[in-house]
C-alpha cells in the first residue's frame, strides 16, 4: 500500500528564512507525489506535483520539490518564507491507473515568525 | 477558486439525522473525490466517482453514501448520523481517469453534529 510520512507536525522560521518540509514515500514505482497547501477555512490548493518528467518540480509561490528515490523523499522547500506562506502543508501520494485516490500525510503546520 | 463548488458551506445536525452534501466538479472534468478531514482521522479517501459509476472505494462507513449524476455533480448522504461524523468533508475532482492526474479541491463542507 502507498503511503507517505510527514517529519514534523509544526514547523517554526522565521520570516527570509528557507523552508523546508519533509515527506518519505512508500510506494511501487512510479509513485506520483504532490504538495498541498491548506489555508485557514479553505479547501486544498495544489502546490506541484511529481510525474516523473523532472525530479525536481517547481510549484507556486516559490515553492520547489525535489524527488530522491534513493532516500525515498519528496520534500519541500522555499528559499525565502513570507508571512503568507503561514498553512497547513500535506505530502500526498497516488497511485497507477486504477488507484488515483490521494493519500495523505498527517500533515505540517508552518507558522512564520516576523 | 478551483472551480469545484460545494454546498452548504456549513451543516449543523442533532445525531440520529440524515444529511445531503452536493458537490459539482470543474466544468470537463469526469472524475469526483470525496474525503473526510477529522483531528483524529486526518484526510481520508471515501469513495470516487467516474463519469456516473462507482470506480473506488476507501474508509467509508455504511451508514454513508454517494452517486455521481448524469450532469456529473455529485452527493455525498450521511445517515444515522453520530458525533464522530463531525468533520469537513471534501470534494474533489479531475479532468480523466488517467495516472498522476491532479485533483482539485471544493471549498469543503463543515458538518457539526450535536
Amino acid at each position: 500500500a502507498q503511503s507517505v510520512t510527514q517529519l514534523g507536525s509544526h514547523v517554526s522560521v522565521s520570516e527570509g528564512a528557507l523552508v523546508l518540509l519533509r515527506c518519505n514515500y512508500s510506494s511501487s514505482v512510479p509513485p506520483y507525489l504532490f504538495w498541498y497547501v491548506q489555508y485557514p477555512n479553505q479547501g486544498l490548493q495544489l502546490l506541484l506535483k511529481y510525474t516523473s518528467a523532472a525530479t525536481l518540480v517547481k510549484g507556486i509561490n516559490g515553492f520547489e520539490a525535489e524527488f530522491k528515490k534513493s532516500e525515498t523523499s519528496f520534500h519541500l522547500t522555499k528559499p525565502s518564507a513570507h508571512m503568507s506562506d503561514a498553512a497547513e502543508y500535506f505530502c500526498a501520494v497516488s497511485g497507477d491507473f486504477g488507484n488515483e485516490k490521494l493519500t495523505f500525510g498527517t500533515g505540517t503546520r508552518l507558522t512564520i515568525i516576523p | 477558486d478551483s472551480g469545484v463548488t460545494q454546498t452548504p458551506k456549513h451543516l449543523i445536525t442533532a445525531t440520529g439525522q440524515r444529511v445531503t452534501l452536493r458537490c459539482s466538479p470543474r466544468s470537463g472534468d469526469l472524475s469526483v473525490y470525496w474525503y473526510q478531514q477529522s483531528l483524529d482521522q486526518g484526510l481520508q479517501f471515501l469513495i470516487q466517482y467516474y463519469n456516473g459509476e462507482e470506480r473506488a472505494k476507501g474508509n467509508i462507513l455504511e451508514r454513508f453514501s454517494a452517486q455521481q449524476f448524469p450532469d456529473l455533480h455529485s452527493e455525498l448522504n450521511l445517515s444515522s448520523l453520530e458525533l464522530g461524523d463531525s468533520a469537513l468533508y471534501f470534494c474533489a475532482s479531475s479532468p480523466a481517469r488517467t495516472s498522476g492526474g491532479e485533483q482539485y479541491f471544493g471549498p469543503g463542507t463543515r458538518l457539526t453534529v450535536t
